[in-house]
Formats: structure tokens, C-alpha cells, sequence
């Protein structure tokens, strides 16, 4: 059964700085791996879409990593902003399964 | 082309009764998945409709069933709600092929609240 984790739960940090969140996951067969943010109440925006294949996406300021082997996704922030603020969630799939979320790291950025 | 939409936007309903939350998949998309998300956790995954069929389901009890119509837009209906019914029902429409699931759209969600 896939689990994923995401450490840490929360983070707080002044506007401008570089941030690197973690995605762990138990089960490497997985299909794809996706980041979405979420804003408090509100629905999921997908941000990177990594395919088993790839080694890592970018989209402007952001650059997610995938390394399967060791089970492990990393989603980096550049330059962040206070628009950044938000709870960012990652979500796992295997081959012929649904997403399996982790429990999502609550950013803060503070300007 | 049009998101993915949900309907209503936020629900109070008492303990033992029933609720129906409704989804309009993004155009193009044949397939929807439904997630409960806790306050403070993850979504968990619930059920996927696949033209018209249920097609997997997580584990949550039968009193949580679902449907989905011809336009591939989808209901959920739970019975007998429980105060831990109270949470965030996600929708996410995608296109699928015969084996995979492409990337998955989410629409805002139907906050429930159980009292």
C-alpha cells in the first residue's frame, strides 16, 4: 500500500528566500508524481506534473524533482513571495491506481 | 473550455441525513474522481466514475455511492451522515486511456458541514 509523507508540516520563512519542500513515498512503481497548491478552503491547482520517466519539471519559479529509487520528490521555491503562502500537497500514482496524497506542508511567507 | 465545477458551494445538513454534491468534468474528460479531505489533512481518495461506471473506490463505506451521466458529469450521495461526514468534497475530471490516468483537474469543492 503507497504512503506518502511530506515534511515538514509547516514552514515560515521571509520573503525572498529559496525554499526546498519533501515528498516522500513508500512504493517506487509509481506512474506519475503531482504538486498542487491549495488556499485555505479552496479547491487543488496542480503546479508540476512529473511522468516516472522524467528527472525533474520547472514552470517559472518552481522546479520539482523526482527520484525514484530513493523514493523521494522535492519541490523548490525560488525567490519566494508572499502570493507563495499557501498549503502545498503532493500526490502519487501508481500504475492502475488513484492518487494517493501526502498530508500537505503549510507555507508561510512573510513579507 | 470550461474547469471543472462544483456544486453547492457549502452544505449544513443534521447527522442521519442525505446529501447529493454534484461535478461537471472539464470538456473533454470521461473520467471523475471524488476525494474527502479532512480539515488539516490530505484528500483521500473515495471512488472514480469511468463512462458511467464505477471504477475503483477507496476505502470508504457503501452508504458513499456515486453515479455518472452520459455528459460524463458526476453525483455523490452519501446516507446516514455522520458528524465525520464533515469535510471537503473534491472533484477532479481527467481524460483516461485503456490503462493509465492522465493528470487530474480539480474543481473548488463542496464544503459539507454535519451538525
Amino acid at each position: 500500500k503507497q504512503e506518502v509523507t511530506q515534511i515538514p508540516a509547516a514552514l515560515s520563512v521571509p520573503e525572498g528566500e529559496n525554499l526546498v519542500l519533501n515528498c516522500s513515498f513508500t512504493d517506487s512503481a509509481i506512474y506519475n508524481l503531482q504538486w498542487f497548491r491549495q488556499d485555505p478552503g479552496k479547491g487543488l491547482t496542480s503546479l508540476l506534473l512529473i511522468q516516472s520517466s522524467q528527472r525533474e519539471q520547472t514552470s517559472g519559479r518552481l522546479n520539482a524533482s523526482l527520484d525514484k529509487s530513493s523514493g523521494r520528490s522535492t519541490l523548490y521555491i525560488a525567490a519566494s513571495q508572499p502570493g507563495d503562502s499557501a498549503t502545498y500537497l503532493c500526490a502519487v500514482r501508481n500504475y492502475g491506481q488513484n492518487f494517493v496524497f501526502g498530508p500537505g506542508t503549510r507555507l508561510s511567507v512573510l513579507p | 473550455e470550461t474547469g471543472v465545477t462544483q456544486s453547492p458551494t457549502h452544505l449544513i445538513k443534521t447527522r442521519g441525513q442525505q446529501v447529493t454534491l454534484r461535478c461537471s468534468s472539464q470538456s473533454g474528460h470521461n473520467t471523475v474522481s471524488w476525494y474527502q479531505q479532512a480539515l488539516g489533512q490530505g484528500p483521500q481518495f473515495i471512488f472514480q466514475y469511468y463512462r458511467e461506471e464505477e471504477n475503483g473506490r477507496g476505502n470508504f463505506p457503501p452508504r458513499f455511492s456515486g453515479l455518472q451521466f452520459p455528459n460524463y458529469s458526476s453525483e455523490l450521495n452519501v446516507n446516514a451522515l455522520e458528524l465525520d461526514d464533515s469535510a471537503l468534497y473534491l472533484c477532479a475530471s481527467s481524460s483516461r486511456d485503456r490503462v493509465l490516468v492522465d493528470e487530474q483537474y480539480f474543481g473548488p469543492g463542496t464544503r459539507l458541514t454535519v451538525t
